[in-house]
C-alpha cells in the first residue's frame, strides 16, 4: 500500500493563482481531512470528509473548497492565493468511525505564495 | 486561550534522560487523547492514544491521562538521538457523531548523544 500520498511536494503560487492540492489514499478509509500547520500554530482542520459526497468545514475554512466524489480522492483547491495561505498542506486519512485518532498522514506539500 | 495547550520547547536532553511532555485543555467534552510524532519535514505518525484516566505503556512510552485535572503527559525513559522530533498532542471531542481531532502546537524535543 503507498498510505497517504500528496501531490506536489513544492508549490510557489503567486498571488491570486488558483491550484489543487492533490491527495489519494488506497486504505479504502472514509474519513479524510486536510490541516496546514504553521510554525507555533500547530495543525489546524482546514475540511474534513466523513465519506463519499459528505464534506464539512474545519477551523479554518475560508479561501479553500473540497469535494469528494471517491472514496480515494480529497483533493484541496485554492481559490484565489494570499500570502496568508502560505503553509505545509497535511492531508490524513482513518478508517475508524473514531476519525480523530488512528489519522495515517500523507507527506506534506509545502506551499508559498507571493 | 486554545482549548488544547502544549509548551512549544525546544526541550533538550541528554542520551538516556527521561522526558516529559505536556499538554493542558479547557474543554471537559474531549474523550480521546493521542500522542503524535512528526520528523522534521515529515507528517505526523501516531505514537499512542488512551481514552481513559490513568497511564498507558508501550515500550519506552508512557502515556498518562489525568481528566480531572485536564493535563495530559507522555514520558519517554532511556530516551535515543532518535528521539529528537516534534511531538504532538491531540484530543478528540465527539461532535454530531463525527471526531474531530484538536491538535496542541506541538513540543520540539532534542536528544543530544
Amino acid at each position: 500500500n503507498a498510505g497517504v500520498t500528496q501531490t506536489p511536494k513544492f508549490q510557489v503560487l503567486k498571488t491570486g493563482q488558483s491550484m489543487t492540492l492533490q491527495c489519494a489514499q488506497d486504505m479504502n478509509h472514509e474519513y479524510m481531512s486536510w490541516y496546514r500547520q504553521d510554525p507555533g500554530m500547530g495543525l489546524r482542520l482546514i475540511h474534513y470528509s466523513v465519506g463519499a459526497g459528505i464534506t464539512d468545514q474545519g477551523e479554518v475554512p475560508n479561501g479553500y473548497n473540497v469535494s469528494r466524489s471517491t472514496t480515494e480522492d480529497f483533493p484541496l483547491r485554492l481559490l484565489s492565493a494570499a500570502p496568508s495561505q502560505t503553509s505545509v498542506y497535511f492531508c490524513a486519512s482513518s478508517y475508524s468511525d473514531l476519525g480523530g485518532y488512528e489519522q495515517y498522514f500523507g507527506p506534506g506539500t509545502r506551499l508559498t505564495v507571493t | 486561550q486554545k482549548e488544547v495547550e502544549q509548551d512549544p520547547g525546544p526541550l533538550s536532553v541528554p542520551e538516556g534522560a527521561i522526558v516529559s511532555l505536556n499538554c493542558t485543555y479547557s474543554n471537559s467534552a474531549f474523550q480521546y487523547f493521542m500522542w503524535y510524532r512528526q520528523y522534521s519535514r515529515k507528517g505526523p505518525e501516531l505514537l499512542m492514544y488512551t481514552y481513559s484516566s490513568g497511564n498507558k505503556e508501550d515500550g519506552r512510552f508512557t502515556a498518562q491521562v489525568d481528566k480531572s485535572s485536564k493535563y495530559i503527559s507522555l514520558f519517554i525513559r532511556d530516551s535515543q538521538p532518535s528521539d529528537s522530533a516534534t511531538y504532538l498532542c491531540a484530543m478528540i471531542l465527539s461532535s454530531g457523531g463525527s471526531y474531530i481531532p484538536t491538535f496542541g502546537r506541538g513540543t520540539s524535543l532534542i536528544v543530544h548523544p
